[in-house]
């Protein structure tokens, strides 16, 4: 089945550690997403990715990184420079922007908690 | 730039009530449109979309019509279930034929909603 996976499911981590979050996709879609959920917030973009070895800041960047070396893979790592990053992480995959089918299909979630 | 606005609940009905939960846009030009569903530790599922002006999106029941002259997409369901409890999303997409930018949906904040038996 085609689909975008997420792991793990959930992942704690300690002050002044990095954490890399793995999402990965077999739809054959160009552009991939990661959203942070927090209650009352709803989502909001971390980093976005047209095409591979290319991708751009959303609008909550700082303390997060990514890399784009597959088509199908769009990692993401939680530095120790975000400050509060216990969150609900959401990676998200679509078409390339203007291909005509503009809707997102989302993995299941990574809760990431601070201890 | 983008945004959307919808109503945050939580939104509490018995079960076989009528739904509408609203939700309203700002954009350039000719958006796309989208209801998710988010069920509780879960990610978000896509429920219905609709492209283009007067059209109306529906899935399991659920409606909503795009309405550019009050830019709108209210969310509706004639009888609703207990199943039916969880987070409901607005969301939008700018289209680049518009200046829009790639940078994926534009979310609303979420409505919880809960069905009683």
């Amino acid at each position: 089945d085609g689909g975008i996976t997420q792991s793990p499911k959930y992942l704690f981590r300690k002050e002044g550690q990095n954490v890399t979050l793995s999402c990965e996709q077999n739809l054959n879609h160009d552009a991939m997403y990661w959203y942070r959920q927090d209650p009352g917030q709803g989502l909001r973009l971390i980093y976005y990715s047209q095409i591979v070895n290319d991708f751009q800041k959303g609008d909550i960047a700082e303390g997060y990184s990514v890399s784009r070396e597959k088509k199908e893979s769009f990692p993401l790592t939680v530095t120790s420079a975000q400050k509060n990053p216990t969150a609900f992480y959401l990676c998200a995959s679509s078409m390339a922007w203007g291909g005509g089918q503009p809707e997102a299909f989302f993995g299941q979630g990574t809760r990431l908690t601070v201890v | 730039g983008n945004s959307v606005t919808q109503m945050e609940g939580p939104v509490t009905l018995s079960e076989e009530a009528f739904l509408t939960i609203n939700c309203t846009y700002t954009a350039t030009g000719y958006p796309s449109l989208f209801w998710y569903v988010q069920y509780p530790g879960e990610g978000l599922q896509l429920l219905l979309k609709a492209t283009k002006a007067d059209d109306k999106g529906s899935n399991k029941g659920f409606e909503a019509t795009y309405r550019k002259e009050t830019t709108s997409f209210h969310l509706e369901k004639g009888s609703v279930q207990v199943s039916d409890s969880a987070v409901y999303f607005c969301a939008l997409s700018s289209s680049m034929y518009s200046g829009g930018g790639a940078d994926g949906l534009t979310f609303g904040k979420g409505t919880h909603l809960i069905i009683q038996p």
